[in-house]
C-alpha cells in the first residue's frame, strides 16, 4: 500500500533552525490530513491537520502546508527544539476510505543541541 | 487531558491461543479504531466500530479478530489463535465523532507470538 509515502526515513537538525517533513500521496480522493508524532513506546500523537480546501494551516510552531496539485504535504517546525525528536507520521483519509487513516512510513527527526 | 488507555502493555502468547487487548477509548468520543504496527512496517487500520458495532475493517481483520464493547468503557480485540506473523503494536484509538476527524492514539499493547 504506497497511497501515503514519507521518501525520508531520517531527518537531522540543529535546534533553533526550520525542520522539515515531507509527505506524499497519490489518491486523490484524499481529502483530510494529519501529522502525528511517536516518540518510542507510546502511542502516535495527534499534531496538527489540514482540510483540502485550504493551504496552510498554522498552530504555534508547527505549520502544516498542502499542495493539491502535487498531492504533497509538509510540516515545519520552527524553531525546533530537542524534544521534538521522534518519528513523523503523515496520515490521510478520504471519501472512498472512510474514516480509516492511511499513514506514511514515518521520518525519524533528529534535533540536535 | 483525558487520553486513550491499553492493557497490558505487554503480552507475550504462544501459537495457537486465544488473547484479549483491552482498551479504554476518551468517554465522550463515539469512534473505536484498532490499528496495529508490525516492527519496520507501517501503521495500518484494522476496524472501526460505531454505534456497538463495526462500521469498516480492512482486508487484515479475518475471521481470527473480533472486537466487543462489552460495558460502556472498555472496547476490546480479540484474536482467536494467533499466528506467530500476529507479532504487533496494537493501537486503539478514538475519536469524538462530532466533527473532528483527529483520532487519539493509546500507548499501544505490544503482542509477542512464540
Amino acid at each position: 500500500d504506497q497511497q501515503v509515502k514519507q521518501n525520508s526515513p531520517s531527518l537531522s537538525v540543529q535546534e533553533g533552525r526550520i525542520s522539515i517533513l515531507n509527505c506524499d500521496y497519490t489518491n486523490s480522493m484524499f481529502d483530510y490530513f494529519l501529522w502525528y508524532k511517536k516518540y518510542p513506546a507510546e502511542g502516535p500523537t495527534f499534531l496538527i491537520s489540514i482540510s483540502s480546501i485550504k493551504d496552510k494551516n498554522e498552530d504555534g510552531r508547527f505549520t502544516v502546508f498542502l499542495n493539491k496539485s502535487a498531492k504533497h504535504l509538509s510540516l515545519h517546525i520552527v524553531p525546533s527544539q530537542p524534544g521534538d525528536s521522534a518519528v513523523y507520521f503523515c496520515a490521510a483519509l478520504g471519501e472512498t476510505s472512510g474514516s480509516r487513516l492511511t499513514f506514511g512510513e514515518g521520518t525519524q527527526l533528529t534535533v540536535n543541541p | 487531558e483525558p487520553e486513550v488507555t491499553q492493557t497490558p502493555s505487554h503480552q507475550v502468547t504462544q501459537m495457537g491461543q486465544e488473547v484479549i487487548l483491552r482498551c479504554v477509548p476518551i468517554s465522550n468520543h463515539l469512534y473505536f479504531y484498532w490499528y496495529r504496527q508490525i516492527l519496520g512496517q507501517k501503521v495500518e487500520f484494522l476496524v472501526s466500530f460505531y454505534n456497538n458495532e463495526i462500521s469498516e475493517k480492512s482486508e487484515i481483520f479475518d475471521d481470527q479478530f473480533s472486537v466487543e464493547r462489552p460495558d460502556g468503557s472498555n472496547f476490546t480485540l480479540k484474536i482467536r489463535s494467533t499466528k506467530l506473523e500476529d507479532s504487533a503494536m496494537y493501537f486503539c484509538a478514538s475519536n469524538t465523532g462530532t466533527g473532528g476527524y483527529e483520532q487519539y492514539f493509546g500507548p499501544g499493547t505490544r503482542l509477542t507470538v512464540t
